[in-house]
């Protein structure tokens, strides 16, 4: 297996702008996370998927945030607007199960000028 | 309010010697404590974990130590090998609400030196 997939690996834009992080899972997981990991905060879990539902958006920190699971195969976590402190490394991860390893992805770092 | 931390950003070893990273919580409820590996430009991934209806967990060279009195765990490598050389992070977790909502220490960066 691939393992979890991560576009873009490198994000560079300016304030004000959309942002849209992808993730593909580990195939027949069900369990979804998003990660951010930052100087100040160190890695935090934003929000989680089960079978495409969102379970808990409590990380989240902002209503500019939004996360969506379409599909078993495909997560977005967008920032629209984006400001210069969201600048982080954002990573994905999946597990086949509640209680499971939870694997990550090699992460999107966002640079927001 | 930081609930898993870890003291020690860094840590130079020998090769060959023990590696010995720590880690302290201060909530009453995390049930479940994980040790996670990262490289650079590389996702963190899962090394080894204790439940705390133990106080020993072995893999290998890896062994994690769980003290709950104490709220302290630490992770012993040995021996140390130049491929261990990475972040370290210590999570926990509460077991039984859902899924793993891990909580990660600020990581600590172990250089084994050849």
């Amino acid at each position: 297996d691939a393992g979890v997939i991560q576009s873009p690996r490198h994000e560079v834009t300016e304030m004000g702008q959309e942002v849209t992080l992808r993730c593909k899972p580990i195939s027949g997981h069900d369990y979804l996370f998003w990660y951010r990991q930052t100087m100040m905060r160190g890695l935090e879990l934003l929000i989680y998927f089960n079978n495409n539902v969102p379970i808990d958006d409590s990380g989240m920190p902002e209503d500019r945030f939004s996360a969506k699971m379409p599909n078993a195969s495909f997560s977005t976590l967008k920032i629209q607007p984006s400001e210069p402190r969201d600048s982080a490394v954002y990573f994905c991860a999946s597990s086949f199960g509640p209680s499971e390893t939870q694997y990550f992805g090699p992460g999107t770092r966002l640079l927001v000028l | 309010d930081q609930q898993v931390k870890q003291n020690s950003p860094s840590l130079s070893v020998q090769e060959g010697r023990i590696s010995i990273l720590n880690c302290d919580y201060t909530n009453s409820m995390f049930d479940y404590f994980l040790w996670y590996k990262k490289y650079p430009a590389e996702g963190p991934t899962f090394l080894i974990s204790i439940s705390s209806i133990k106080d020993k967990n072995e893999d290998g060279r890896f062994t994690v130590f769980l003290n709950k009195s104490a709220k302290h765990l630490s992770l012993h490598i040995v021996p140390s090998q130049p491929g261990d050389s990475a972040v370290y992070f210590c999570a926990a977790t509460h077991q039984g609400q859902g899924a793993q909502k891990l909580v990660f220490g600020q990581g600590t960066r172990l250089t084994i030196n050849p």
